[in-house]
């Protein structure tokens, strides 16, 4: 079984198009992450929900908007894509008080064209 | 200056060699380090996370902080052509987190 799982795996899209990422955890775990991983490998997290609600919200542009239905699934929606958005997108999740101990999904390579 | 600095390498050894991996940082708040290592084209996998400074092992990975430099290290002994693979190494303060760039590493036989 999988434990941090995402879909899809790969996204082509256009630019200008919305598109979403779902993330989905089986660790029962309480916190959940979207990190951006960049061409040279450069992983920035973006936030963090725990237990459903935001705890981590760091700057990025707000055409990006997490929605966590419940704590087994954290989402990620991005409206007016552009070509700056082209990355891998990576869902984490750790238990409460265990930040350091964070398990990553396989990864969504999103591409905009 | 960047919250995190690690040399991207390529970093390459022949199997069996002891392998040294770093990372720098700036931020003294930072209480956990950790080190992941990365597959091409997979998620992240944690290999180990250490509390302030000291020394950490679990099997041929020793993880090592030193917070008065500001210094973590991690240490592969008998490097096998299965490391091969990017390190990251991660540090947090519960809730900032921030990762090095990674280092690419690649263990000939």
């Amino acid at each position: 079984d999988t434990a941090v799982s995402q879909t899809p795996k790969y996204l082509v899209t256009q630019m200008g198009n919305d598109k979403s990422i779902k993330c989905e955890q089986n660790l029962g775990h309480d916190t959940m992450y979207w990190y951006k991983q960049d061409s040279k490998k450069f992983l920035k997290i973006m936030f963090s929900y725990n237990n459903k609600e935001l705890i981590i919200n760091e700057t990025v542009p707000n055409r990006f908007s997490p929605k966590s239905p419940d704590k087994a699934h954290l989402n990620l929606h991005i409206n007016s894509l552009e070509l700056g958005d082209s990355a891998v997108y990576f869902c984490a999740s750790s238990q409460n008080g265990g930040p350091y101990e964070q398990y990553f999904g396989p990864g969504t390579r999103l591409t905009v064209t | 200056q960047k919250e995190v600095e690690q040399d991207p390498g390529p970093l390459s050894v022949p199997e069996g060699a002891i392998v040294s991996l770093n990372c720098t940082y700036s931020n003294s708040a930072f209480q956990y380090f950790m080190w992941y290592r990365q597959y091409s084209r997979k998620g992240p996998e944690l290999l180990m996370y250490t509390y302030s400074s000291g020394n950490k092992e679990d099997g041929r990975f020793t993880a090592q902080v030193d917070k008065s430099s500001k210094y973590i290290s991690l240490f592969i002994r008998d490097s096998q052509p299965s490391d091969s693979a990017t390190y990251l190494c991660a540090m947090t303060t519960g809730n900032q987190f921030y990762f090095g760039t990674g280092t690419s590493l690649t263990v000939i036989p």
